[in-house]
């Protein structure tokens, strides 16, 4: 969705460098979310956010931090990252107000050599 | 527990053959959302169920929801190159988490020409 923007878009970093992924969206949504894909295991929830002062752990957040700056943007930060982070990256987004459709941003690819 | 299983994890078929692909729980479901994700793109909202016995078309398309709400399945009859990626279910998770989606592992479709 085009309304939802993903920084960078791909991203080669060395082990226990830490990096930051950045998303912002366009939509006037309330929740954010972060994800992470692997081949086979479909998309598994890390973070998410109700609202700008509401953080909540998702299925597998050990090793990763989020900020909800604003109400527009979330980032993911991988405090110290390893190889099997891994992974493609997905922020997505959803309104109280829409049946929580989930709209997500285009993907971060990362690799952690 | 609050999973969904998806059958079959990859589905070939020549164009112009039928697919479906199921999504179970063993637990009853509020609703659930079909997504698609294009190779290389990112997961986009199909449609949502709510309804015990429920069968909703999109065009080739057709969803249905269980009577009892613990099975969904998608249908494409007549299958396209453009039907090509991967299907994901998604329950939305009940209690104090409420619209915390849980998705399949999804189904990959290839579709040879």
């Amino acid at each position: 969705d085009a309304d939802v923007t993903q920084t960078p878009r791909n991203r080669i970093t060395k082990t226990g460098k830490r990096i930051m992924l950045e998303c912002s969206q366009t939509k006037g949504h309330d929740r954010m979310y972060w994800y992470r894909q692997d081949p086979g295991l479909g998309l598994q929830l890390i973070y998410y956010s109700f609202d700008v002062k509401d953080i909540n752990k998702g299925e597998i957040s050990d090793g990763y931090s989020v900020s909800r700056q604003a109400q527009a943007k979330f980032s993911l930060s991988l405090e110290s990252a390893i190889p099997n982070q891994t992974a493609l990256y997905f922020c997505a987004t959803s309104d109280t107000r829409g049946s929580d459709i989930q709209y997500f941003g285009a993907g971060t690819r990362l690799s952690v050599l | 527990g609050q999973q969904v299983m998806q059958i079959p994890q990859y589905q070939h078929v020549q164009e112009g053959e039928d697919f479906t692909t199921y999504c179970n729980s063993s637990t009853t479901l509020s609703n659930i959302q079909w997504y698609k994700q294009r190779p290389g793109g990112h997961p986009v909202f199909l449609i949502q169920l709510v309804k015990s016995g429920e069968v909703k078309k999109q065009k080739r398309l057709t969803f249905q929801f269980g009577e009892a709400k613990k099975n969904s399945s998608l249908h494409i009859t007549a299958t396209q190159t453009t039907d090509v990626g991967t299907y994901f279910c998604a329950r939305q998770n009940s209690g104090g988490s409420n619209y915390k989606l849980t998705f399949g592992k999804g189904t990959l479709l290839t579709v040879n020409p």
